[in-house]
């Protein structure tokens, strides 16, 4: 089955810098990678997706890059401000109603 | 106007007893999910159902039983609460448009269940 995983555990950045988070998957079939966003006492909300049939997708200061043939995918967020400090999450699923599997998450801390 | 709603927000109860998660959402979805996020926050699927289908059962215990009797509303049975039961449970549900399973899920807001 599918495995992800996921690094840093936490990352520490200053306000204004921009944070990368890495994961890499081993299902070679899988073709969706959401990126949720967990804040303290709530649900994962959706902050950013791809697919395997695109290489990059930008939303405002996140945008999120995926290598297949390496099988791993990044999200960057530029500009960090105190509010993008939460639990971050990617996943990886394939068709077929597979299960959708989630890498282990990165505490993101920005200090003003 | 709540997508995805659960009750209650917090659980707290003896070990032994029977509990239920209930799980709404409003956003016209056909499938719906458990998921189970422990003191680590690793986040794992539990079930999931399309149009009151069972159609991912992971290796979950027994005593956890999902009963959907609308697809709008997905309901998590207990039985014989246990120590290692403490988590959160989060309820997700997705539309179908990719029709493979791939479709965003969307996730409540948790149950912090806490079994003493």
């Amino acid at each position: 089955g599918e495995n992800v995983e996921q690094h840093p555990s936490t990352l520490s950045v200053q306000e204004g810098d921009s944070a990368v988070i890495k994961c890499t998957y081993s299902d070679s079939a899988s073709n969706y990678f959401p990126w949720y966003k967990q804040e303290l006492g709530k649900g994962p909300q959706l902050i950013i997706d791809i697919r395997s049939n695109v290489g990059e997708k930008k939303d405002q200061r996140i945008a999120v890059t995926l290598n297949k043939t390496a099988k791993h995918f990044s999200l960057h967020i530029t500009e960090t401000q105190p509010e993008d400090s939460a639990v971050y999450f990617c996943a990886a699923i394939r068709g077929g109603f597979q299960k959708l599997v989630f890498g282990t998450g990165t505490r993101l801390l920005v200090s003003p | 106007d709540t997508a995805v709603s659960q009750t209650p927000k917090y659980l707290v109860t003896q070990m032994g007893n029977d509990k239920s998660i209930k799980c709404e959402q409003n956003l016209g979805h056909d499938t719906m999910y458990w998921y189970k996020q422990d003191s680590k926050k690793f986040l794992k699927i539990m079930f999931s159902y399309n149009n009151k289908e069972l159609i991912i059962n992971e290796t979950v215990p027994n005593r956890f039983s999902p009963k959907s009797p609308d697809k709008a509303h997905l309901n998590l049975h207990i039985n014989s609460l246990e120590l290692g039961d403490s988590a959160v449970y989060f309820c997700a549900s997705s539309p179908w448009v990719a029709g493979d399973g791939t479709d965003t899920q969307y996730f409540g807001p948790g149950t912090r269940l806490t079994v003493l």
